[in-house]
């Protein structure tokens, strides 16, 4: 089942923090956070494994609630490089992995 | 390293033709998913690959979409015929091994059809 992300837009003022929801109806071995930017391909941020650890990427940095089947992702004193459509991509607890995404949240950071 | 690479960038066709797209991904990387990417949505999954050989196909819609992976390296992926609700980016992207691994993404095949 594709996750679900919440909000799908946000637009900030450049310093400002946003956090990006990501949940899942399944058990999930791991969560994975990449960013595109438009006519470009996603580029990886970061994978978080069951366990509940918390990883971090410059200012970025996210945490996975296993139990919730939930991940976060928060953006910290934001930059115009920031600006792009996030994507959680969800790995299941099957034989194989495979990787699903969700929607997408679209970031706009302003000057 | 170079990147996972992919070709054509751009593609537009009448309905009912047939293309083909092509992808070459990370040397070494034993994992290769091609993704379909409709505008403003999420990659959505049509198969994914072990080396040579098929992992996950279920979405994919056999009656007019076919994959290979030759020899566990390049990958070619083709429709036919083609239909409206085909046109997308067609993305290609690999990885080392099935967990754990971080996805290389190539720039994307954008299909029109009209």
């Amino acid at each position: 089942q594709q996750p679900v992300q919440s909000p799908q837009a946000v637009i900030l003022r450049e310093g400002e923090d946003a956090v990006i929801n990501c949940s899942s109806s399944k058990a999930l071995y791991s969560v994975h956070w990449y960013r595109q930017k438009h006519g470009e391909a996603p580029v990886f941020l970061m994978i978080l494994l069951k366990g509940g650890e918390q990883k971090g990427h410059e200012k970025i940095s996210a945490s996975f609630n296993e139990k919730k089947q939930q991940s976060s992702l928060y953006l910290t004193a934001s930059q115009l490089s920031y600006s792009g459509t996030y994507f959680c991509g969800t790995e299941g607890l099957a034989g194989y992995s495979t990787l699903t995404f969700g929607k997408g949240t679209m970031l706009l950071v302003s000057p | 390293e170079a990147g996972v690479a992919q070709s054509p960038r751009y593609k537009i066709i009448e309905k009912r033709q047939s293309v083909a797209f092509w992808c070459n991904p990370i040397s070494g990387h034993a994992t290769l998913y091609w993704y379909q990417q409709i505008l403003g949505q999420g990659p959505k999954l049509l198969i994914q690959f072990q080396n040579n050989g098929v992992v996950d196909d279920s979405q994919l819609p056999k009656d007019r979409f076919s994959a290979e992976r030759l020899k566990g390296v390049d990958s070619t992926l083709k429709i036919q015929p083609a239909k409206l609700e085909d046109s997308a980016v067609y993305l290609c992207a690999s990885c080392r091994s099935s967990y754990n691994s971080p996805l290389h993404f190539g720039n994307g095949t954008r299909l029109t059809v009209t």
